[in-house]
């Protein structure tokens, strides 16, 4: 069946790079999202990737695809505290439903 | 920049009763979609419309919901006779192409 995983949390050091992974599990996916949700807003779409990429780089954000190992990550470089939010994996498989992982919580310190 | 807007942001309902939950797309969007996050829990597919009708539904979406787009720029979600189950966030979210959905702020719903 269709599973998005996400590990909860992540802390780093304002101005360091974050990474946050997500492994899913059907290897139809035809693109992977990104969504950031702050507190009380709704989610945002930062980026998206289509399935027969590897890479995407958006300003300081960078998504790695390898579809070997099911695995997608969102790189957020110089974080600042703006950046804490909770980060949400979603894949589309062949049609327009999302499913979407847990949501893994940033938090960035000073 | 345009966005998704839902109303209200928060509902109590007692259970038993009926709610709808509203929603106004981005205005050239074709596809709208409902979604909901039980606190603590992932968010979840409710329901896709495309072309005045439901083109998906999940297993959640049962006979108690309903979705209407009413006057053409209105979506709204219907929940007939609400249970405590169904108190969560729900996110109601648009598109212009099968990518790329753009979400609402969600409204918080509490069934006491």
């Amino acid at each position: 069946g269709e599973d998005v995983e996400q590990s909860l949390f992540l802390s780093v050091r304002e101005g360091d790079s974050s990474v946050i992974n997500c492994t899913y599990t059907d290897s139809s996916s035809t693109y992977l999202y990104w969504y950031k949700q702050e507190p009380g807003a709704g989610l945002q779409l930062l980026t998206y990737i289509f399935s027969n990429m590897d890479m995407k780089q958006d300003q300081r954000l960078t998504v790695l695809l390898n579809k070997k190992d099911k695995h997608l990550s969102l790189r957020i470089a110089d974080t600042q505290t703006g950046d804490s939010a909770i980060y949400f994996c979603a894949e589309s498989i062949n049609t327009d439903k999302l499913i979407f992982g847990t949501g893994t919580r940033l938090q960035v310190f000073p | 920049e345009p966005e998704v807007t839902q109303t209200p942001s928060h509902q109590v309902t007692q259970m038993g009763q009926e709610v709808i939950l509203r929603c106004v797309p981005i205005s050239n969007h074709l596809y709208f979609y409902w979604y909901r996050q039980i606190l603590g829990q992932k968010v979840e597919f409710l329901v896709s419309f495309y072309n005045n009708e439901i083109s998906e539904k999940s297993e959640i979406f049962d006979d108690q919901f309903s979705v209407e787009r009413p006057d053409g720029s209105n979506f709204t979600l219907k929940i007939r006779s609400t249970k405590l189950e169904d108190s969560a966030m729900y996110f109601c979210a648009s598109s212009d192409q099968v990518a790329s959905a753009f979400f609402g702020q969600g409204t918080r719903l509490t069934v006491v």
